[in-house]
């Protein structure tokens, strides 16, 4: 399966709501859709499982949803630890794959 | 709190093997699945393959089966193998945990390049 990420860059003030999209090559059940966070030198961090439920830790500014095609992830307002790199991931068919990537910067 | 460190050399030479170790402390990893990743600037995010405690694995058709995942129960490890290595095979390694819909978490990652 194959996910498209749009916009590739995304430019945002800090309190505004930032809104995320990946769309599937095919059909995916929600449960197998993931979203992660990357900052410079770091590794990605688990935002979203199942498409919408937040892994432990993470604020609830942060919110992903969607159906079968097109999912989003959704930051309520943003904080200024909030701009990194944003990818998707679903793991409906092997092998797992990703996003390109949006990258979130402040305008 | 489950932790993952890899590692290994940074530096492998074309048409070797390269051999990466992840240690994972705060879990087992005779239980649940565990995996490898990579990330280079021309692929982007690239699921390599995992492995189950009992020692089954799946990976990626990408690799052409060069790629082999062990694990070591009594070490709590688990390894990489990458064969016949090109340049192309110059990433950042991370090891994580598979929970079969997500990563979660991962290692720092590891920079292997790939030349003579």
């Amino acid at each position: 399966i194959v996910l498209t990420q749009s916009p590739g860059t995304l430019s945002l003030s800090p309190g505004e709501r930032a809104t995320l999209s990946c769309r599937a090559s095919q059909s995916l059940s929600s449960s197998y859709l993931a979203w992660y966070q990357q900052k410079p030198g770091q590794a990605p961090r688990l935002l979203i499982y199942g498409a919408s439920n937040r892994a432990t830790g993470i604020p609830d500014r942060f919110s992903g949803s969607g159906p079968e095609t097109d999912f989003t992830l959704t930051i309520s307002r943003l904080e200024p630890e909030d701009f990194a790199v944003y990818y998707c991931q679903q793991y409906g068919t092997s092998p797992p794959t990703f996003g390109q990537g949006t990258k979130l910067e402040i305008k | 709190q489950v932790q993952l460190q890899e590692s290994g050399p940074g530096l492998v030479r074309p048409s070797e093997t390269l051999s990466l170790t992840c240690t994972v402390s705060g879990a087992s990893v005779s239980s649940d699945y565990w995996t490898w990743i990579r990330q280079s600037p021309g692929k982007g995010l690239e699921w390599i393959g995992h492995i189950y405690k009992s020692g089954s694995t799946n990976y990626n058709p990408s690799l052409k089966s060069r790629a082999t995942i062990s694990v070591d129960t009594s070490t709590n490890q688990f390894s990489l193998k990458l064969s016949s290595v090109t340049a192309a095979d110059t990433a950042v390694y991370y090891c994580a945990r598979d929970n079969l819909n997500s990563f979660d978490p991962w290692g720092q990652g590891i920079q292997v390049t790939v030349s003579s």
